[in-house]
């Protein structure tokens, strides 16, 4: 069964620190995986896409990785900033791209 | 160019009654899905879609749920004789090219639907 589970499930760090999310995935087969973050309230905004061939992939604070030998991938915020505070959802796709699973996100609180 | 646009952004409707959420894509996008957001839980594919053309619904209910996306107008997303379990945030995505071709998709803020 295609699955993405994420973790921790929540999350509290201060201003300024750096914090590391993390994604494992059982679909298959495995097209791209994706970062988005989404405010409360607000849809989803695409951080990062990464294929099978790439293993890190970067948008200014946010650094994505990928492991596609054990399925895994993580997030890195670099020097949190209050309005990081958001949903980060891990989302895989399988099937040439056809179909997208979702995982239950991670809920960063980033206080001052 | 005005992001993708989804309206009504709250819909309350009684059991029984019939909830249309429309979705607006990106100016040039041709490619739209649907998500579905149950409270305190994680978006669920719902459908793709294609200018007059339903490529993957294996997210959608069997019954009462459908979708369009005509040549002309926004995509419909529609709920026939709603049922409380309905209740959640409806999001739409769009993009410019599909799935397979790796594209960002871009969500629309959503459209949160009340079954009273």
């Amino acid at each position: 069964k295609n699955q993405v589970e994420q973790s921790p499930q929540s999350l509290i760090i201060l201003e300024g620190k750096n914090c590391t999310l993390q994604c494992n995935y059982t679909v298959s087969p495995f097209s791209n995986l994706r970062w988005y973050k989404q405010d409360t309230g607000r849809g989803p905004v695409s951080l990062t896409i990464m294929t099978f061939s790439e293993n890190t992939k970067s948008n200014g604070r946010y650094t994505a990785t990928l492991d596609a030998d054990t399925k895994q991938s993580s997030l890195h915020i670099t020097a949190s900033q209050l309005s990081d505070s958001a949903s980060y959802i891990c989302v895989v796709s399988a099937n040439g791209g056809q179909n997208f699973v979702f995982g239950p996100g991670t809920r960063l609180s980033v206080l001052p | 160019n005005a992001g993708v646009m989804q309206n009504p952004r709250h819909l309350v409707r009684r059991r029984g009654q019939e909830a249309r959420l429309r979705c607006s894509p990106m100016k040039g996008h041709s490619h739209v899905y649907w998500y579905r957001q149950l409270p305190e839980e994680g978006l669920k594919f719902m459908v793709y879609l294609q200018k007059e053309n339903i490529i993957d619904e294996s997210g959608m209910p069997k019954e009462r749920f459908s979708a369009e996306f005509p040549k002309e107008g926004p995509s419909i997303l529609r709920i026939q004789q709603v049922v409380r379990g309905d209740s959640a945030a409806y999001f739409c995505a769009s993009s410019p090219r599909g799935q397979g071709e790796v594209a960002i998709q871009y969500f629309g803020a959503g459209t949160r639907l009340s079954v009273l």
